[in-house]
């Protein structure tokens, strides 16, 4: 199982851009990188998933360097609704291996204003 | 609203009473898991159901005892749970993907 390495906590301020990053070093070749975020007394909520190179969608960035033994979660323009737990996750995508999926502790992000 | 309903979201129960915990997703997916968060801890995995079939147990005490009559539905039955098992019990289901959906959570509290 690829275990992740991600850091404990992280303050940011309104407005900036946050980058969270995490080491996957035994990272698979059907793995891919899953972020999740989760909000005190809620389920966690998916936030994106890439395999290599660059994803973008209308909430945050991945990016993977050609290695693939980490990635950056980057968050453009942080507001205070985004103080929450970032969760890195390394699995397979296809079926059979459903319970691989192992949750870190994540990282902690708290944005001020 | 992610599609899994839980209920109750919350539970206050002695270390002798019987409940159980349901859980509901109207997503079409096949697999459906059970997840335990204590306070300051990370998720903990505790069953998963594949195709209503149990393909995962995370060495976790028998006085849980998960329950998928077919592929919406998953309960958790609990019994003489101690103070320990207080904690927040996650349902998620998913499609052959990693991206599984949570729902809300119960909050249990054993006293």
């Amino acid at each position: 199982l690829a275990k992740t390495t991600q850091p404990i906590s992280m303050d940011s301020y309104e407005g900036q851009e946050v980058n969270i990053t995490c080491s996957h070093n035994n990272i698979a070749t059907n793995d891919y990188i899953t972020w999740y975020q989760q909000f005190p007394s809620q389920g966690p909520r998916f936030i994106i998933q890439g395999y290599k190179t660059k994803v973008t969608n209308e909430v945050a960035s991945l990016f993977i360097p050609a290695d693939r033994k980490s990635s950056t979660l980057s968050l453009p323009r942080v507001s205070l609704s985004d103080t929450a737990v970032y969760y890195c996750l390394v699995g397979d995508s296809y079926g059979g291996s459903q319970g691989n999926l192992i949750f870190g502790k994540g990282t902690k992000l708290s944005v001020k204003p | 609203e992610t599609g899994v309903t839980q209920t109750p979201r919350h539970l206050v129960m002695g270390m002798t009473n019987k409940k159980s915990l349901k859980c509901e997703q109207h997503l079409g997916h096949n697999a459906m898991y059970w997840y335990k968060q204590s306070a300051k801890k990370p998720l903990e995995l505790m069953f998963v159901y594949n195709f209503k079939e149990q393909t995962e147990n995370n060495s976790v005490p028998s006085r849980f005892s998960p329950e998928c009559p077919n592929s919406s539905h998953l309960f958790l039955h609990l019994h003489t749970l101690q103070p320990e098992d207080s904690a927040l019990y996650l349902c998620a289901s998913s499609q052959a993907t990693v991206e599984q959906f949570f729902g809300p959570g119960t909050r249990l509290t054993v006293l």
